[in-house]
């Protein structure tokens, strides 16, 4: 079975400062995909970085990075220059590189202040 | 371009009714899905199908059927509703080889069964 942990129910940061959500998972699989989505209070799923297992490179998309630690099975995202539209949920999530399902961690609801 | 629909976006069951949570894409898309997202918890999976003709179990399947009426269209029924189905219900769809990526959610149906 597949499970992830986020272990920061709750994380703060100023505007234009840089932080780091936590993500570990537990898979016995080799190939698989990692991914960030971004849950604003109005409900929609919005992909926010993804990355494949079998690059080594860490993905980037703008503001947003990961660092991903396969042996450590860790994937954290940083934001940096945060700003205030980044105020939402993000969930960590790992998918089988053959498979259909998503396993999501619990969660971290980030505000961001001014 | 409307994306994934979801209908209704709000509904109060009670306890034993039945209802018909409705899902429809119009990106041509191959796989749907449908999640639930309980308080502090990620999504989880309660049904998918991965074309048109098919359907299989998720993670969490019990007290529901679904019915994929046609390549755009997915429904998901409540034949008795429960107390604990109350969540909110996604619907996401993803076309063929993407390799993971290309979901795209629904705005999501929040449930309460009183």
């Amino acid at each position: 079975a597949q499970t992830v942990t986020q272990s920061q129910p709750e994380m703060s940061v100023q505007e234009a400062e840089t932080v780091t959500l936590s993500c570990t998972y537990d898979t016995s699989e080799s190939n698989y995909y990692l991914f960030w989505y971004k849950q604003p209070p109005s409900r929609q799923m919005i992909l926010v970085i993804r990355q494949e297992a079998y690059k080594q490179q860490n993905a980037t998309e703008n503001r947003f990075s990961v660092n991903f630690q396969k042996a450590a099975k860790s994937f954290s995202l940083k934001i940096s220059d945060s700003q205030l539209g980044d105020t939402a949920m993000y969930f960590c999530a790992f998918m089988k590189q053959t498979g259909n399902q998503f396993y999501f961690g619990t969660g971290t609801s980030l505000t961001v202040i001014p | 371009n409307a994306g994934v629909t979801q209908t209704p976006k709000f509904q109060v069951l009670k306890t034993g009714q039945s209802m018909t949570l409705q899902c429809a894409q119009d990106m041509n898309h191959n796989s749907m899905y449908w999640y639930r997202q309980d308080p502090g918890m990620g999504l989880r999976l309660i049904y998918y199908s991965a074309s048109e003709g098919t359907t299989d179990k998720g993670e969490v399947p019990n007290g529901y059927n679904v019915s994929r009426l046609n390549k755009r269209e997915f429904s998901l029924r409540l034949e008795s509703a429960a107390p604990s189905q109350t969540s909110v219900y996604f619907c996401a769809s993803r076309p063929r080889g993407t390799g993971g990526g290309g979901y795209t959610f629904g705005s999501g149906t929040r449930l309460t069964v009183v």
